[in-house]
């Protein structure tokens, strides 16, 4: 069983599009993450989530929308893509805000064209 | 930028030998974690030591934090080339909400 995993795992589109990538945890964590790494493999938190809030947003562009419909899944959409868009962007979970390791997803690796 | 700096950013060690990798960080944290990334896979955590812990161990790996010096080092005993994968910090600032990665160490370990 797959503990967080994320879809789709590869993703090519042109500039201008939108697109989504879903992500659902089967741990009963309360808190899910959005993690951006790109090509020097730096690991940069864009969002998280704790019981479907947003508690952090670092900003990002507002064409990054994360949405939360409930505590196990935390979905990212972007809107009017761009090639500095392009990196890895990987689904997180963890039990708690603080204090408590953190459980990633395989990554979707986005290539805007 | 609050984010870690590893160090060595690379290396190579044969099958048997010890890797040590450094990590350095600039404020007061709650907890420091290590993770591994195999090429092309997510992140996979290894070990999670709190700011009043001065050494754990895990199998072959082993973690010291100082946080006078404010850094931490993980040591990986005994090398195996399944042990080749990109090894990341990561600290739980005080009073933030949020695990900030380091910039990573790539270990080749060669049969």
């Amino acid at each position: 069983d797959t503990a967080v995993s994320q879809t789709p795992k590869y993703l090519v589109t042109q500039m201008g599009n939108d697109k989504s990538i879903k992500c659902e945890q089967n741990l009963g964590h309360d808190t899910m993450y959005w993690y951006k790494q790109d090509s020097k493999k730096f690991l940069k938190i864009m969002f998280s989530y704790n019981n479907k809030e947003l508690i952090i947003n670092e900003t990002v562009p507002n064409r990054f929308s994360p949405k939360s419909p409930d505590k196990a899944h935390l979905n990212l959409h972007i809107n009017s893509l761009e090639l500095g868009d392009s990196a890895v962007y990987f689904c997180a979970s963890s039990p708690a805000l603080q204090n408590t390791e953190a459980f990633f997803g395989q990554g979707t690796r986005l290539t805007v064209v | 930028s609050q984010q870690g700096e590893e160090d060595p950013q690379a290396l190579s060690i044969q099958e048997g030998e010890n890797a040590t990798m450094n990590c350095s960080y600039k404020t007061s944290i709650n907890n420091l974690q290590w993770y591994r990334q195999n090429s092309g896979r997510g992140l996979v955590h290894l070990i999670l030591i709190r700011s009043n812990e001065r050494e754990k161990h895990s199998g072959r790996l082993r973690v010291t934090l100082d946080t006078s010096k404010k850094s931490s080092s993980l040591l990986i005993t005994a090398s195996r080339a399944a042990d080749t994968a990109s090894y990341f910090c990561a600290t739980d600032f005080y009073g933030t909400d949020k695990l900030i990665f380091g910039t990573g160490t790539r270990l080749q370990v060669f049969p």
